[in-house]
């Protein structure tokens, strides 16, 4: 069965480290792989996705993700946090480009940034 | 563009009462989702629609939940009767179809007591 891992519940950075939030996904074949944000009391907002191609994607706010098949991973990244990034990060994995509702969701990573 | 909309933002209401969630989609987008967000579950999709008819409602959990789409720019779901473990965000999002990204409302925060 298709399932999504997000290791970490919780993580606490220094404004300007790095960061890395992780994700494992189970899956047969070729998945697509979404990262989403979701800030305190609204919804989730696409940071990025991958279909294929470069395994190295970007996306907004100075985020990118990179998709390692034979880890089954697909990790976001930021070189330098900010305050404003504090949230929950959720990955989810589709079965198929082309139908939305087989998204599989993990159960988010919490960030915090301490000043 | 003012995104997808949802009413109420937060909802408090007494076990076996009906309530109803409203959602706007974003004009032109033509799939609408609904999904539930709790600690233990995450987020769980329960009904998905395209061009405004349900195509697969295999995550609504019980005849209590119902949902509909009269028309491409509103719909609603429908708990009668409500219980307490019904308490959840309801999330309502929409999208062009294809692999283009979800777009969410703010959610509707359910406390049933």
């Amino acid at each position: 069965a298709q399932s999504v891992t997000q290791p970490d519940i919780h993580i606490t950075v220094s404004e300007g480290a790095s960061l890395e939030l992780r994700c494992n996904y189970s899956y047969g074949a070729t998945p697509y792989l979404f990262w989403y944000v979701q800030s305190p009391g609204q919804g989730l907002q696409l940071l990025l996705k991958y279909f294929s191609g470069d395994t190295l994607v970007q996306g907004i706010k100075g985020f990118e993700a990179e998709f390692k098949r034979s880890q089954s991973s697909f990790n976001l990244r930021k070189p330098s946090v900010h305050w404003s990034d504090a949230a929950e990060y959720f990955c989810a994995v589709g079965t198929n480009a082309g139908n939305n509702r087989k998204l599989i969701w993990g159960l988010g990573t919490s960030l915090a940034v301490n000043p | 563009d003012a995104g997808v909309i949802q009413s109420p933002r937060h909802e408090v209401t007494e076990m076996g009462q009906e309530v109803t969630l409203r959602c706007k989609p974003i004009s032109g987008h033509n799939s609408l989702f609904w999904y539930r967000q709790t600690m233990m579950r995450g987020l769980e999709l329960l009904i998905y629609f395209n061009n405004n008819v349900p195509i697969d409602d295999s995550g609504m959990p019980e005849d209590r939940f119902s949902a509909k789409m009269p028309n491409a720019s509103f719909s609603t779901l429908k708990i009668q009767p409500s219980e307490p473990r019904d308490s959840a965000v309801y999330f309502c999002a929409s999208s062009q179809g294809g692999g283009s990204p979800l777009h969410f409302g703010n959610g509707t925060r359910l406390t049933v007591t």
